[in-house]
């Protein structure tokens, strides 16, 4: 079935730095979404972007389908970034998204 | 953005009990899922559903759980009877037909099993 690894686990930051978190799948994807996870548990949507490159605010991912991997990278983290990110697959062409273990960022002041 | 709407979000229950976790997904949505999280583990695919039937389910998805969206109400999911191994947040999402793929989540629904 399709794995995904996420890296690095965690990360630590000073506000203002920039970072650039990894996903590495193991099957040919059509779905992948980046998450936001808060240190309360809610979920949020950052990003789909199954391929190429996309933007949203201070975040950029870029997809190289062909080599199954994808980044995401933060610009000018903020204290309020702090959180997991989740990496999610698709599931052998099906519907269903399977999810990495994620990258724990902290932002310190 | 759309929202899906998760009831209750905290529950506890005495092992052997029956539990229902309701989802109201966004509104013109088709594809419902489950996923569970157990605290500080990773997101777990559980069930997906589509015209009122199970699509795909992982092996988590035990006997004793079931999904269903009965005449367009909440979609559900029942365990019955619980265990103390089901203790876990377990989250709702929806996806629409058009925007394939983007999967909106509720804010989870915290069950402990004693």
């Amino acid at each position: 079935g399709q794995q995904v690894q996420q890296s690095p686990a965690s990360l630590v930051l000073q506000e203002g730095e920039n970072a650039e978190l990894q996903c590495n799948f193991s099957s040919t994807a059509t779905q992948l979404q980046w998450f936001y996870q808060s240190p309360g548990g809610s979920l949020v949507s950052l990003l789909s972007n199954p391929s190429g490159t996309k933007h949203t605010g201070r975040l950029t991912s870029t997809t190289v389908t062909k080599e199954r991997r994808s980044s995401l990278h933060i610009s000018s983290s903020q204290t309020t970034d702090s959180g997991t990110y989740l990496c999610a697959i698709d599931h052998q062409g099906g519907r269903a998204l399977i999810f990495g273990t994620g990258t724990t960022v902290s932002v310190s002041p | 953005g759309p929202k899906v709407l998760q009831i209750p979000s905290h529950q506890i229950i005495d092992m052997g009990q029956m539990v229902t976790l309701n989802c109201d997904p966004v509104s013109n949505h088709l594809y419902f899922y489950w996923y569970k999280q157990i605290l500080g583990q990773q997101m777990e695919f559980l069930v997906n559903f589509y015209n009122g039937k199970v699509m795909e389910k992982s092996k988590l998805f035990k006997d004793q759980f079931s999904v269903e969206r009965p005449d367009g109400s909440y979609f559900t999911l029942k365990i019955q009877p619980t265990a103390l191994e089901d203790s876990a947040v377990y989250f709702c999402a929806s996806s629409s037909w058009v925007n394939t793929g983007q999967l909106y989540f509720g804010e989870g629904s915290k069950l402990t099993v004693l």
